[in-house]
């Protein structure tokens, strides 16, 4: 299996709502990721993952919450959003957190009403 | 901040003209730098990566430290090329990306 899968693939909620997206992979890879894309701009980097632990978190607000738990397995749980978060959240994956080659998923279509 | 630079937003060509998309850098020491390729409808995928040095779907890209640039190239473009192309570069653990240029390729 040399895909990252996410689900679901749209998500609708509401500002008072707790949700969950979830990413999987079965590459073997150490490393994950989780990006933020709005429309017609390039993906922003949210967080990093490296076997497992949390390396990298670029100033994220906590309304998002990562967890991995397992190296096939990423979450973001999601809570009390604002609808400027709407945005098409992707997943990535690499080998290492060196300058391997990432994969990503085809993305979840989030909107925050 | 070490960033890449993509000047154009959008370059549209006729089936079989050259393409060149632009990709500038501002870093002093190595770069790691990317090509990445999203089609219409299907997921971001890697293109090329300056370290291998080779050719992907008849693309091209060379680093050129003078010029600090890793410009894109084909010399026949293919319809089935359409798609936001995105240079990146390997930076303090992360992958930043440049704002991404549309291809449009035209029969």
């Amino acid at each position: 299996d040399t895909e990252v899968t996410q689900t679901p693939k749209h998500l609708v909620m509401g500002m008072t709502n707790k949700k969950s997206l979830k990413c999987e992979q079965h590459m073997g890879h150490r490393a994950m990721y989780w990006y933020k894309q709005k429309a017609k701009k390039p993906p922003e980097l949210m967080f990093v993952y490296s076997y497992e632990k949390l390396s990298i978190n670029e100033s994220v607000p906590s309304r998002f919450s990562p967890e991995c738990p397992n190296s096939s397995l990423l979450n973001l749980h999601l809570h009390a959003l604002q609808p400027e978060d709407s945005a098409l959240y992707l997943c990535a994956s690499s080998e290492g957190t060196s300058f391997y080659e990432q994969y990503f998923g085809p993305g979840t279509r989030l909107t925050v009403t | 901040a070490q960033r890449v630079t993509q000047p154009e937003k959008l370059l549209s060509v006729f089936k079989g003209a050259p393409v060149e998309l632009k990709c500038n850098y501002s870093y002093s020491g190595s770069p790691e730098l990317f090509w990445y390729v999203q089609y219409s409808r299907q997921r971001l995928q890697l293109l090329l990566r300056h370290i291998s040095r080779e050719s992907i779907k008849g693309f091209t890209a060379d680093l050129n430290k003078g010029e600090t640039s890793f410009h894109l190239k084909k010399p026949f473009a293919q319809e089935e090329d359409s798609a936001m192309y995105y240079c990146a570069n390997w930076v303090n653990s992360k992958l930043t990306f440049g704002k991404g240029i549309t291809l449009s390729v035209r029969p």
